[in-house]
């Protein structure tokens, strides 16, 4: 059971927008600790695509958005293309556990 | 170019020990703290480790806390992951990963490696 909740699953056609949640708790995203999003791809390391809550790094497309409200963040991929097709990962810092955390993980299947 | 490449993974005994290495290339290594992740097979990614630029301070999760051990040799650009007490559950790719922020809290994982495999079995 992770710390931060993701869906399994998500799915959408090339050129949707789909939005895949982080749900956390007072001690973590409620808190004020930032979210940070990862993706990878199968057999590959996860990389980097959204920092701070809404911060893309360079090379990583405007199609990317992230934001926070409250104890949840939510990432958003438009214009959906076939190779979005991966895991995608949440983020934070729990005070209680006194431990980075991640979410459980989501599949993103481009349909 | 920007590299972390991680070694020493294979196959160990429950109770057995392994030490795993991440040479860092591309970036001042000693400038930035820098962490273990692993990902048990199929499953998703779980913070295992940090040491923070220094080597000065270090963290660890609850499962591995008076197991692993992490450091860092700074000249030789190297992170290190001693795991000794070793348990099935510990069966996992482990990743090294350099940090990224300002603020300890609010660390990411700015850059990772691909991976070493460590499996424990008897």
């Amino acid at each position: 059971q992770s710390v931060l909740t993701q869906p399994p699953s998500v799915s959408g056609a090339p050129g949707q927008r789909v939005t895949i949640s982080c749900t956390g708790r007072s001690s973590n995203i409620g808190a004020g600790y930032d979210v940070h999003w990862y993706l990878q791809l199968p057999q590959t390391a996860p990389k980097l695509l959204i920092y701070d809550n809404t911060n893309r790094p360079s090379g990583v497309p405007d199609r990317f958005s992230g934001s926070k409200s409250g104890a949840s963040a939510s990432l958003a991929i438009t214009g959906l293309q076939a190779e979005d097709e991966a895991d995608y990962y949440c983020q934070s810092y729990d005070s209680s556990l006194s431990a980075w955390v991640f979410g459980g993980g989501t599949k993103l299947t481009v349909l | 170019e920007v590299q972390l490449l991680e070694s020493g993974g294979g196959l160990a005994q429950p109770g057995g020990s392994l030490r795993l290495s991440c040479a860092a290339s591309g970036f001042t290594f000693g400038a930035y703290a820098m962490a273990w992740v692993r990902q048990a097979p199929g499953k998703g990614l779980e913070w295992v480790s940090t040491i923070i630029n220094s080597g000065t301070s270090t963290y660890y999760t609850d499962s591995v806390k008076g197991r692993f051990t992490i450091s860092r040799d700074t000249p030789q650009n190297t992170l290190y992951l001693q795991m000794n007490s070793l348990r099935v559950d510990d069966t996992a790719v482990y990743h090294c990963a350099k940090l990224g922020g300002l603020i300890t809290r609010n660390w990411y994982f700015h850059l990772w490696g691909r991976g070493t495999l460590v499996i424990v079995s008897s």
